[in-house]
């Protein structure tokens, strides 16, 4: 079954504290993975892809196909990054699953 | 371009009561879907189609109907309102690109309360 995980509803950390939000995934192919945010008052929005390999706002994410994860990483919180993060996976065609979500609340 | 618009922004229906979601998009993207999203449980697909006249099921189907007579609308219908029908509901689009990823353009949403 196709399935995103992630296993922490809400995170806390202060203010230039490393940050890892973390994602699982189950899917028998090959899998494209992403990370979706929404902050306060604004349209969910792509945040970065597993394909690109870029970083954005200065997170990362690395899709780790062995113990089948995308964790969202960032070395320094900032107090903007303070929002509700997704992983979503496209498991076929057009099809994307969504993880049930992670709230990231950065503490000055 | 407005990108992603979805009217109304919120509803209230009592049981039984029916109603229509609107949504629409400028960007003339083929690929439309509707999403509910529900505390603890994130977004779930409700419907999508990947164009014109071309509609299929996702993970929560029961309750609603869609149809795509237009690249540019991709209406929700719920035939009989029901409380568990409660939720935020996203429409987005998006656009293919061969065999690669899709980004997916959200709206607004529509907060709807069935009582």
């Amino acid at each position: 079954a196709q399935r995103v995980t992630q296993p922490e509803k809400l995170l806390s950390v202060f203010k230039g504290a490393p940050v890892e939000l973390k994602c699982n995934y189950s899917y028998s192919g090959s899998p494209e993975l992403f990370w979706y945010v929404q902050y306060s008052r604004q349209r969910l929005q792509l945040l970065l892809r597993h394909i690109s390999r870029e970083s954005i706002k200065g997170f990362t994410a690395d899709l780790n196909k062995g113990e089948t994860s995308f964790h969202l990483k960032k070395p320094f919180a900032q107090e903007e990054d303070s929002a509700m993060y997704y992983c979503a996976l496209r498991a076929g065609g057009f099809k994307t699953i969504f993880g049930a979500g992670t709230r990231l609340f950065v503490k000055a | 371009n407005a990108g992603v618009t979805q009217t109304p922004k919120f509803q209230v229906l009592k049981t039984g009561q029916s109603m229509t979601l609107q949504c629409a998009q400028d960007m003339n993207h083929e690929y439309m879907s509707w999403y509910r999203q529900d505390p603890g449980m994130g977004l779930r697909l409700i419907h999508y189609s990947v164009g014109a006249g071309i509609t299929d099921q996702g993970e929560v189907p029961n309750g609603y109907n869609v149809s795509r007579s237009t690249t540019e609308d991709f209406p929700l219908r719920l035939l009989s309102a029901a409380p568990s029908q409660t939720s935020v509901y996203f429409c987005a689009s998006s656009y293919p690109r061969g065999d690669s990823y899709n980004e997916q353009f959200f709206g607004p949403g529509t907060r709807l309360t069935v009582l």
